[in-house]
């Protein structure tokens, strides 16, 4: 069955420090792995998008990293703010799927000051 | 503003009754996708549109869910008969190509449909 588990469910860090959210995922064929940011309330949004060939992806300061064989992805924030509070989203699509993506739970992010 | 617009924002209904979502996708886009999440739940696929087809349906119940994207006008989601369970927040999201392939996915700002 196609699945993706994000840990940890919830963290909280410092202002200013850096975390790292792990996503696994047993989908395949694989397609292409996504991150996305989704703050309380709101619609999420993309933060970066990854295809089998690639293995680090950056966006400010976020950076993902993809490993295709061992199937993970890890979400990077360096020198957090209180604005990165949300939670965050592993999405990955089924080769052939049209658009079934499947979602992970998310791990929700808390940065106090 | 050219992003993805779904109204209501709130919906609140009772048993029985029908609940209607409308999605207006980016100017442009061709492909819809209607997602429901659940509190504390990843959001969960539910269909897949191009202007006048349904593309792909596996994620919808069979009974009391409809979705449709005519040639003119927003893509709406249809709940006949309502029921508690029914309540959650519907995401649409829009993109210029085909989800699975890298294409760029908008979303919404949801509905949220109460049930009581």
């Amino acid at each position: 069955k196609n699945q993706v588990e994000q840990s940890p469910q919830s963290l909280i860090i410092l202002e200013g420090k850096n975390c790292t959210l792990q996503c696994n995922y047993t989908v395949s064929p694989f397609s292409n792995l996504r991150w996305y940011k989704q703050d309380t309330g709101r619609g999420p949004v993309s933060l970066t998008i990854m295809t089998f060939s690639e293995n680090t992806k950056s966006n400010g300061r976020y950076t993902a990293t993809l490993d295709a064989d061992t199937k993970q992805s890890s979400l990077h924030i360096t020198a957090s703010q209180l604005s990165d509070s949300a939670s965050y989203i592993c999405v990955v699509s089924e080769r052939g799927s049209q658009g079934n993506l499947i979602f992970g739970k998310g791990t929700k992010l808390s940065v106090k000051p | 503003n050219a992003g993805v617009m779904q109204n209501p924002r709130h919906l609140v209904r009772r048993r029985g009754q029908e609940a209607r979502l409308r999605c207006s996708p980016v100017k442009g886009h061709s492909h819809v996708y209607w997602y429901r999440q659940l509190p504390e739940e990843g959001l969960k696929f539910m269909v897949y549109l191009q202007k006048e087809n349904i593309i792909d349906e596996s994620g919808m119940p069979k009974e009391r869910f409809s979705a449709e994207f005519p040639k003119e006008g927003p893509s709406i989601l249809r709940i006949q008969q309502v029921v508690r369970g029914d309540s959650a927040a519907y995401f649409c999201a829009s993109s210029p190509l085909l989800a699975e392939y890298t294409g760029e996915l908008f979303f919404g700002e949801g509905s949220r449909l109460t049930v009581l």
